[in-house]
């Protein structure tokens, strides 16, 4: 069973701090990673994706993604009371499924 | 473009009842995925389909079935609903060539 791990509790935050989530995987076969946001309530949407060692920018938000160590991070810059949500963590196999994390709960008090 | 679209939106259902949940999309995206969501949780993957004629089975797939005649319609079908089947459930759409999974807004099924 391929694994996606996500073990922080909810985070809180302070309006325009810097937000990190972390995922760890266990397929070292995986070769595409996803984050996914999702408001109580809504359905999960794509932020971010990515596919090779090191470090992704897409406007606030940076995925990192390290193979060797099975893990791909989340950071959130200048954290919005907009961006509380739920992230969700992603990985997808050679049969195009993604298995998902339980996902981890930001607060952003503003 | 209408994107993903489920029906209905919310439901409860008696032990033992049977229902199908809609899935539509208008994308002509040949992937097509059914998710559950409990509480807290992230999301499972009950099955699957790379097109038309074409399913396989998920990571939950037990109680449930699907059929995929069209690109466009992927519908999940319940047999003998049981309270352990109360979730969220998400249909999902994707194009081959393409990185993005469309969700739809989601069914609240409820079994009691």
């Amino acid at each position: 069973q391929k694994e996606v791990e996500q073990n922080s509790g909810p985070l809180s935050v302070p309006e325009g701090a810097i937000a990190s989530l972390n995922c760890t995987y266990s397929d070292r076969g995986s070769q595409s990673f996803f984050w996914y946001r999702q408001y109580s309530g809504k359905s999960p949407e794509l932020i971010m994706f990515i596919y090779s060692n090191g470090d992704k920018e897409d406007g606030r938000f940076t995925a990192q993604l390290n193979k060797a160590s099975q893990y791909v991070s989340l950071l959130i810059r200048d954290s919005q009371p907009s961006d509380s949500a739920t992230y969700l963590c992603a990985v997808r196999d050679g049969n195009n499924r993604l298995a998902f994390g339980k996902g981890n709960q930001v607060v952003v008090i503003p | 473009n209408a994107g993903v679209t489920q029906t209905p939106k919310f439901r409860i259902l008696k032990i033992g009842q049977s229902m199908t949940l809609q899935c539509t999309q208008d994308m002509n995206h040949n992937y097509m995925y059914w998710y559950r969501q409990d509480p807290g949780m992230g999301l499972k993957l009950i099955y699957y389909s790379v097109g038309a004629g074409i399913t396989d089975k998920g990571e939950v797939p037990n109680g449930y079935n699907v059929s995929r005649s069209t690109t466009e319609d992927f519908p999940l079908r319940l047999e003998l609903a049981a309270p352990s089947q109360t979730s969220v459930y998400f249909c999902a759409s994707r194009d081959p060539k393409g990185d993005e999974q469309y969700f739809g807004p989601g069914t609240r099924l409820t079994v009691t």
